[in-house]
């Protein structure tokens, strides 16, 4: 079966820019979690969509990131505006339930960001 | 506090020896506990799942151990090879507050370098 899929792979971008990633889950996949991977870090879960709903934003900041996932599928996510600290590797990931209760995770190969 | 803390930070080994990563955590109530592995540039891949009942579990040369009551999971490889080279991370899975969903607490990795 085909992977998560993210694009594009690598983005730089000047501060006070946008940019948006996207992401295909696994088919049939329920569950679409994004997270920011800081060099030397474990990840950070951004937000958690359960088909089309938000399960779990409150990591996410909310001032200038924004996540949707249309038709319960592919999810966008979106900086605006980019500050230096943003720079980082953003990771999609989807699991056919609940992750956490035993579920596969199942990760993409992440958005290398950096912020100039 | 949910924490998950891993040691070393970083280890270097030859070819063809063993070595064991260490994983401790604060995390409670408990529901389940993995580790990944994560090549430079690629999303995390799981090794193992391990629900609080499970003390042992195998992948291939890949060897997880849980200790519930002290808190404790090690990941031991044995006869490495070059291509274990990468990050392995822990993570600890608890159900959340409401008991609809589940949270996951990444440690920041152990970074293993085999050696030829």
């Amino acid at each position: 079966e085909a992977g998560v899929a993210q694009s594009p792979r690598y983005k730089i971008i000047e501060k006070r820019q946008s940019v948006a990633f996207w992401c295909n889950p696994i088919s049939g996949h329920a569950t679409l979690y994004w997270y920011q991977q800081i060099l030397g870090q474990g990840p950070k879960l951004l937000i958690q969509f359960q088909n089309n709903g938000v399960v779990d934003d409150s990591q996410l900041p909310k001032d200038r990131f924004s996540a949707e996932r249309l038709k319960g599928v592919d999810s966008t996510l979106k900086i605006q505006p980019a500050k230096l600290e943003d720079s980082a590797v953003y990771l999609c990931a989807s699991s056919p339930g609940l992750a956490g209760a035993t579920y596969e995770q199942y990760f993409g190969p992440g958005t290398r960001l950096t912020v100039t | 506090k949910n924490q998950v803390e891993q040691s070393p930070q970083s280890l270097i080994i030859l070819e063809g020896k063993n070595c064991t990563l260490q994983c401790n955590y604060t995390v409670s109530p408990f529901s389940n506990l993995r580790w990944y592995k994560q090549d430079t540039g690629r999303g995390p891949v799981s090794l193992t799942i391990m629900t609080f009942s499970e003390n042992t579990k195998s992948n291939g040369r890949y060897t997880a151990t849980l200790d519930a009551d002290t808190k404790q999971s090690s990941l031991h490889i044995t006869a490495s090879q070059l291509s274990d080279s990468a990050s392995y991370i822990c993570v600890v899975s608890a159900p959340d507050s409401g008991g609809s969903n589940y949270k996951l607490t990444f440690g920041k990795g152990t970074l293993l370098t085999v050696n030829p």
